[in-house]
């Protein structure tokens, strides 16, 4: 398994500023990825980041909008810049180990934009 | 376009009583892997399954990888109230370069006593 800290937990941010989400965790993994959930939804993946390059991103996000950094193998940050009320969510960090394809989350962070 | 659906979308039901959770797709999937999530926490793993057509069980949870690795089921018996939370399924996807996993529309249970 693996311990993920994610900070931070929550934050209320005004529309047209900028918020850095960081992940860190405990051991080396492969794979790091964000998600986005609406309350009571399901999880929407943001994207992938790969240690030392461009995150990959799904359809209907990008790169000016979410910026994420992955500098090395246990640590990551996502950006949400320039934010409005519908980026309200809870985003979260998650982490597959090595040698494994389960995934383990961080407990997220909730975000309100007003 | 969710790869996923699940159903029911939400359920109540009593203590005691029995329930199915049932997650479908058109998309063939390497492993599939079954959370709970809590108010306030992040998913937390229950279980995955590999191979098509394999039955796996943990205490009252039974779970069922479809033989055309598909689709699946969360089978629970003589729920509790303990087991209210969002029930997500999520799929595994190898695009060969890569792996990713998506998560199903989720389904939410309450049981009461």
């Amino acid at each position: 398994s693996a311990v993920i800290s994610q900070k931070p937990s929550r934050d209320i941010c005004q529309r047209g500023t900028s918020l850095t989400i960081q992940c860190q965790v405990d051991s080396q993994v492969t794979m790091m990825f964000w998600y986005r959930q609406q309350p009571g939804q399901s999880l929407t993946l943001i994207a992938t980041a790969n240690q030392g390059s461009e995150a990959t991103y799904e359809s209907g996000f990008v790169i000016d909008k979410f910026p994420i950094s992955r500098p090395n193998l246990t640590f990551s940050t996502l950006t949400v810049s320039n934010m409005s009320p519908e980026d309200s969510s809870i985003y979260l960090c998650s982490v597959v180990v090595r040698g494994r394809t389960e995934a383990f989350f961080g407990q997220g962070t909730r975000l309100t934009v007003v | 376009t969710q790869l996923l659906e699940q159903s029911p979308q939400f359920l109540s039901i009593q203590e005691g009583e029995n329930l199915t959770v049932y997650c479908n797709s058109s998309s063939v999937f390497s492993s599939l892997q079954w959370y709970r999530q809590e108010p306030g926490e992040g998913p937390v793993l229950l279980v995955t399954v590999v191979t098509g057509g394999e039955v796996k069980k943990l205490k009252r949870l039974t779970f069922q990888f479809g033989d055309a690795r598909k689709d699946s089921s969360l089978h629970i018996t003589a729920a509790q109230p303990g087991d209210t939370g969002l029930y997500l399924c999520a799929g595994l996807i190898n695009t060969g370069t890569a792996s990713k996993l998506t998560f199903g529309t989720g389904t939410r249970l309450q049981v009461t006593l």
